[in-house]
């Protein structure tokens, strides 16, 4: 089993729509969880980070973590255009971050 | 706040050349730097763990003496990709952690990409 996997895509969703990412992950240790956005030819930007069973919002991202299931999720209201890129979830083993492969999402105007 | 600058963006070398790449903390002191690779439409995978005044931590697979890291200062991590092959063409990416700790998310450069010719 991979340490952290997410689906490839690509995930087309419409303009304005709300947009879902999944992710799940291998270690019960793992501690911290973030979201990294990346868009082609670039190095990645964080998005959100989490380190809380719950929800956690900031602006139109709202990031969703469950350690019992071992799950942890990106929700993108209002979708838009600029939106469109490869989500990276990423996840702490001991003092190391580990990425998943990247889901590609693409916004339609 | 975390900035990170990487250095150079795009470098391109004969085969059997040497190729050095620099990641420096722009605003923080970095004790710990992390150094990616990344292959088209692939996950970031990590290198290796360089630590300041000390030697490096090579992930499994990674040959320590290929990739030659050097972490002089709180500020600088370098890594060198000696006699480049082909092979070795990819998007290098270095990071480093803010303040908070081993809970803190990565900020990253904005990657060497190097094609071996």
């Amino acid at each position: 089993q991979k340490e952290v996997e997410q689906n490839s895509g690509p995930l087309s969703v419409p303009e304005g729509a709300i947009a879902s990412l999944n992710c799940t992950y291998s270690d019960r240790g793992s501690q911290s969880f973030f979201w990294y956005r990346q868009y082609s030819g670039k190095s990645p930007e964080l998005i959100m980070f989490i380190y809380s069973n719950g929800d956690k919002e900031d602006g139109r991202f709202t990031a969703q973590l469950n350690k019992a299931s071992q799950y942890v999720s990106l929700l993108i209201r209002d979708s838009q255009p600029s939106d469109s890129a490869t989500y990276l979830c990423a996840v702490n083993r001991d003092d190391k971050i580990i990425f998943g492969k990247g889901t590609r999402l693409h916004i339609l105007p | 706040g975390a900035v990170v600058s990487q250095h150079p963006s795009r470098v391109i070398c004969k085969s059997g050349t040497s190729v050095k790449i620099e990641c420096r903390s722009l605003d923080f002191q970095a004790t710990t730097m992390f150094w990616y690779r990344q292959f088209p439409k692939q996950s970031l995978m990590l290198m290796a763990t360089s630590n300041e005044g000390s030697k490096a931590t090579y992930e499994q697979g990674v040959e320590k003496d290929k990739f030659l890291i050097n972490h002089a200062s709180l500020t600088l991590s370098t890594l060198t990709v000696t006699s480049a092959h082909p092979e070795d063409s990819s998007f290098y990416i270095c990071s480093a952690r803010g303040s908070g700790g081993i809970r803190s998310p990565l900020h990253f450069g904005n990657g060497t990409r190097l094609t071996v010719t």
